[in-house]
This record gives structure tokens, C-alpha cells and sequence, in this order.
């Protein structure tokens, strides 16, 4: 199973400041097929990122992933105030077929 | 755009079987390259990703679940389906349905409470 470890656990920052997350996986991640997703709370995931560094639709490019083999990065260059969310990196191609991260969260300083 | 609706008892009994399904609206469930995939969040918790179908009924499951799962798919009614067997306190959790684009899940229903309680 390819275990993705996220860090910091919490992100502690001000509106307008730059945030950086770290997701890294227990062996590599083939053809780069890692994910981000940013949650709030009472909703679903919603998708940010997908093959490590290609926006979904209607993702503001304030958000940018980075990172290939066994470490990944989502940075988000200014924070708006409806940034402040938890974050989770999920892979695909390993044993379960999907695991995801035990999330990041960004929360106002 | 797709649009996807969970549905399903908010209650379930130990040892009983959870059953929920997913109607997808705005798109058809044989089209395009989609499977159609079932994860779940425990309450204060992260993701778990259950299992996933395609339109012909080819499945993947996540080996590591402990209760026994099985996913089917109803195309004439734009539907799939998720039943988790002998369930426990541990499968109290949101259930989300989801559309699997292969490597990731682009659209989402909202989720719903499952509790496992007698």
C-alpha cells in the first residue's frame, strides 16, 4: 500500500500570505497521478489539482501543485479568506487503487 | 455538468448491511471515461476510498476494508450502488459518491451520515 504522509499536520497563516503543503508517498507515484483536494467543513472534497501540477476547472491560479516520484507540493502563492480549509493529496496506481492523505489544515492566524 | 445525489438510510444496526445509491444527473453513466466510485470520511476523520465501477460493471475494491463491499451499477436509471456487509461502529462515517475520472475524482455528491447503531 503507498502511504502518503502530509505535513505540517496544521498551517497556521494570514490572508494574503503564501502557503506551501507538503504530501509525500511511501514509494514512488507512477506517472505522476497525485492529487489535491480542499475540504470545508459540512462540505465534500472539491478537486484543485490532479496529475501533481494541472489545475481542474475553475481553479484560480492562485493554487499550483508541484512534484513528481515520492514528493509533492500544493502551494497556494495568496491566501483569500475563503482559503482557509483542509487539504488532502490522494494517489492512484498503488494497492488499494486510491489512498489519500490524513489532510493539512490551513486555518487563520 | 454532472450532478450526483446520495441516498440511503441514515441508520443501520450492527451486523446488518448498509446500502446506499448514487443517481448521477447531467451526464450518463455509460459516457464519457468515467467509473463511478463510493469513499467515505468518518466523522473528525480522513478518506477512505471504498470501490469504483464502470458502466459494464467492472469493479475495484479496496482490499484493506474490513467489511465485505459490493458495488453495482443501474444504467437504465443513471444509478450505482454501494452495500457494505456486517457492519460495526467503525462504518459510522459521511459516505460520498463520486465520479472516478481513472486517477481522480472530479465531481461529488454533498454525502451522507451513515450511523451504525442498534
Amino acid at each position: 500500500e503507498i502511504v502518503l504522509t502530509q505535513s505540517p499536520g496544521t498551517l497556521s497563516l494570514s490572508p494574503g500570505e503564501r502557503a506551501t503543503l507538503s504530501c509525500r508517498a511511501s514509494q514512488s507515484v507512477s506517472g505522476s497521478y497525485l492529487a489535491w483536494y480542499q475540504q470545508k467543513p459540512g462540505q465534500a472534497p472539491r478537486l484543485l489539482i490532479y496529475g501533481a501540477s494541472s489545475r481542474a476547472t475553475g481553479i484560480p491560479d492562485r493554487f499550483s501543485g508541484s512534484g513528481s516520484g515520492t514528493d509533492f507540493t500544493l502551494t497556494i502563492s495568496r491566501l483569500e479568506p475563503e482559503d482557509f480549509a483542509v487539504y488532502y493529496c490522494q494517489q492512484f496506481g498503488g494497492s488499494p487503487r486510491f489512498t489519500f492523505g490524513p489532510g493539512t489544515k490551513v486555518d487563520i492566524k | 455538468q454532472l450532478q450526483l445525489q446520495e441516498s440511503g438510510p441514515g441508520l443501520v444496526k450492527p451486523s446488518e448491511t448498509l446500502s446506499l445509491t448514487c443517481t448521477v444527473s447531467g451526464g450518463s453513466l455509460s459516457g464519457g471515461s468515467y467509473y463511478w466510485g463510493w469513499i467515505r470520511q468518518p466523522p473528525g476523520k480522513g478518506l477512505e476510498w471504498l470501490g469504483s465501477i464502470d458502466y459494464s460493471g467492472t469493479t475495484y475494491y479496496n482490499p484493506s476494508l474490513k467489511s465485505p463491499v459490493s458495488i453495482s451499477v443501474d444504467t437504465s436509471k443513471s444509478q450505482f450502488s454501494l452495500k457494505l456487509s456486517s457492519v460495526t461502529a467503525a462504518d459510522t462515517a459521511v459516505y460520498y459518491c463520486a465520479s472516478d475520472y481513472g486517477d481522480f475524482f472530479d465531481y461529488w455528491g454533498r454525502g451522507t451520515l451513515v450511523t451504525v447503531s442498534s
